[in-house]
């Protein structure tokens, strides 16, 4: 199985929204609602930021939402700021119980 | 405070295999699913397989059926992961990561990574 597709790189100002695709197939992303989120800046471990599609676990800021509409899960910062300045990967169940990620996007903030 | 601790960077020869281990505590270890999941330099994440502590189940990705071993001990709360016949194309971080009480589809706390390093 291939990995999921995101853009290599976005970017936003401060205070801006700032939105990170991550496309699959129905055999992953469009079949399940088990879509996460993790943020990685440069040395650290990915840091758990959205499950299931929407949901954000405790102690992660509001201003992170998630989203899908068919084979295309999206992850929304808004009202950005420096820290959040990192590397986003996402990650889908799929068929025959394995687990994709997506490529990884640069989260620029100007 | 849930933490999975990791053993130390490793360096091996092509052929060699590499056993790389994460102690758990601050949650109850037969409670989460454990995730391996590697990175090679600059590049992104890959899942490697999924462990059930409690049963000692397991699943692998297709890509490395054959070639990895995720194996866990209950007596220390640790889960070991071994890969065999290293190229150098495995040179990465290696982590681990569990459920966090969520569905094995998530992965929730990480360790803090143990770089192998696959060099003749």
């Amino acid at each position: 199985q291939s990995a999921l597709t995101q853009p290599p790189s976005a970017s936003g100002s401060p205070g801006q929204s700032v939105t990170i695709s991550c496309t699959g197939t129905s055999s992953d992303v469009g079949g399940y609602n088990y879509v996460s989120w993790y943020q990685q800046h440069p040395g650290k471990a990915p840091k758990f930021m959205i499950y299931e599609v929407s949901k954000r676990p405790s102690g992660v800021p509001d201003r992170f939402s998630g989203s899908k509409s068919g084979n295309t899960a999206s992850l929304t910062v808004s009202g950005l700021q420096a820290e959040d300045e990192a590397d986003y990967f996402c990650s889908s169940y799929a068929d025959s119980n394995n687990l994709l990620f997506g490529g990884g996007t640069k989260l620029t903030v100007l | 405070q849930v933490q999975l601790v990791q053993s130390g960077a490793e360096v091996k020869k092509p052929g060699a295999s590499v056993k790389v281990s994460c102690k758990a505590s601050g949650y109850t270890f037969t409670d989460y699913y454990m995730h391996w999941v590697r990175q090679a330099p600059g590049q992104g994440l890959e899942w490697m397989g999924i462990i059930n502590p409690s049963a000692g189940s397991t699943n692998y990705a297709q890509k490395f059926q054959g070639r990895v071993t995720m194996t866990r001990d209950t007596s220390t709360s640790t889960v070991y992961m071994e890969l065999s016949s290293l190229r150098s194309e495995d040179t990465a971080v290696y982590y681990c990561a569990n459920s966090g009480g969520l569905g094995k589809e998530a992965v929730a706390f990480w360790g803090q990574g143990t770089l192998v390093t696959v060099s003749s």
